[in-house]
C-alpha cells in the first residue's frame, strides 16, 4: 500500500537557523513527490514537486527538498528560516501508474515553529 | 490570476441536516478533485472528476457523499443527513491534467469549507 510518513508532528527552529522537515514514502513504481504548506484558515499552497531529474528540487519562498532514493525520503530543507514560515506542512505522493490521474496520499502534516 | 474558490468558507449544520458545498475550478483545469481533511490529519482522497466525469469516487466515506460536475466546470459535494463524524475541513483541488496522459501536473488548492455538524 502506498504511504508517506511524517515522523515529527512538530519541528522548532531559531529564525535564520537552517530548518529540515522530514518525508519518507513507500510506493510501488517511481513516486512522484510534493510539497504543501497550509496557514491556519487558508487552503494548500503548493511548495516544490519531484518527478524525475535532478534529486535537489528548488521551490517557492526559498524552501528546496532532496529526493533519496535508497532511503525512500523527501525532506523540506531551508537554509535560513524566516518567523513568517511558521506553518503546517504536508508532504504527499503519487505514483505514475495511479489511474493515469494526479490522487495525492497525505502525510499527517508537521508543524513548523519558527521563533525569533 | 483566479484561484480556486469555495463557498461557504464556514457551515454549521445540525445532525440530520442535509449540506452543500461548491467548489469553483481555476478556469480551464480539467481535473477536480475532493478532499477530507479531519482536525490534526492531512488531507484524504474522496473523489475525482476528468470534465463533468466522476471517474474515481472510492475515497466517499458513505453512499450519503455525492458529488456532481455537470457542465465539467463548477463542482457540488453534497452531503445528506449529516453526522458527527462528518465534521472536517473539505478542500477541493483543480488541475490542468490531459486526458489519458502520465499527469505530472500539480493540484491547486481552494481554501476550503469547514464544517461543523452539532
Amino acid at each position: 500500500a502506498q504511504s508517506v510518513a511524517q515522523p515529527e508532528d512538530q519541528v522548532k527552529v531559531a529564525e535564520g537557523n537552517p530548518l529540515t522537515v522530514k518525508c519518507t514514502y513507500s510506493v510501488s513504481g517511481n513516486p512522484y513527490l510534493f510539497w504543501y504548506v497550509q496557514y491556519p484558515n487558508r487552503g494548500l499552497q503548493f511548495l516544490l514537486k519531484y518527478i524525475t531529474g535532478d534529486n535537489l528540487v528548488k521551490g517557492s519562498y526559498g524552501f528546496e527538498a532532496e529526493f533519496n532514493k535508497s532511503q525512500t525520503s523527501f525532506h523540506l530543507k531551508k537554509p535560513s528560516a524566516l518567523v513568517s514560515d511558521s506553518a503546517l506542512y504536508f508532504c504527499a505522493v503519487r505514483t505514475m501508474f495511479s489511474g493515469g490521474y494526479n490522487k495525492l496520499i497525505f502525510g499527517a502534516g508537521t508543524r513548523l515553529a519558527v521563533h525569533p | 490570476g483566479a484561484g480556486v474558490s469555495q463557498s461557504p468558507r464556514y457551515k454549521v449544520a445540525k445532525r440530520g441536516q442535509d449540506v452543500a458545498l461548491r467548489c469553483d475550478p481555476i478556469s480551464g483545469h480539467v481535473s477536480l478533485f475532493w478532499y477530507q481533511q479531519a482536525l490534526g490529519q492531512g488531507p484524504e482522497f474522496l473523489t475525482y472528476f476528468q470534465n463533468e466525469a466522476q471517474l474515481d469516487k472510492s475515497g466517499l466515506p458513505s453512499d450519503r457523499f455525492f458529488a456532481e460536475r455537470p457542465e465539467g466546470s463548477v463542482s457540488t459535494l453534497k452531503i445528506q443527513r449529516t453526522q458527527q463524524e462528518d465534521s472536517a475541513v473539505y478542500l477541493c483541488a483543480s488541475s490542468l491534467e490531459q486526458r489519458g496522459g502520465r499527469s505530472q501536473e500539480t493540484q491547486y488548492f481552494g481554501p476550503g469549507t469547514r464544517l461543523l455538524v452539532l
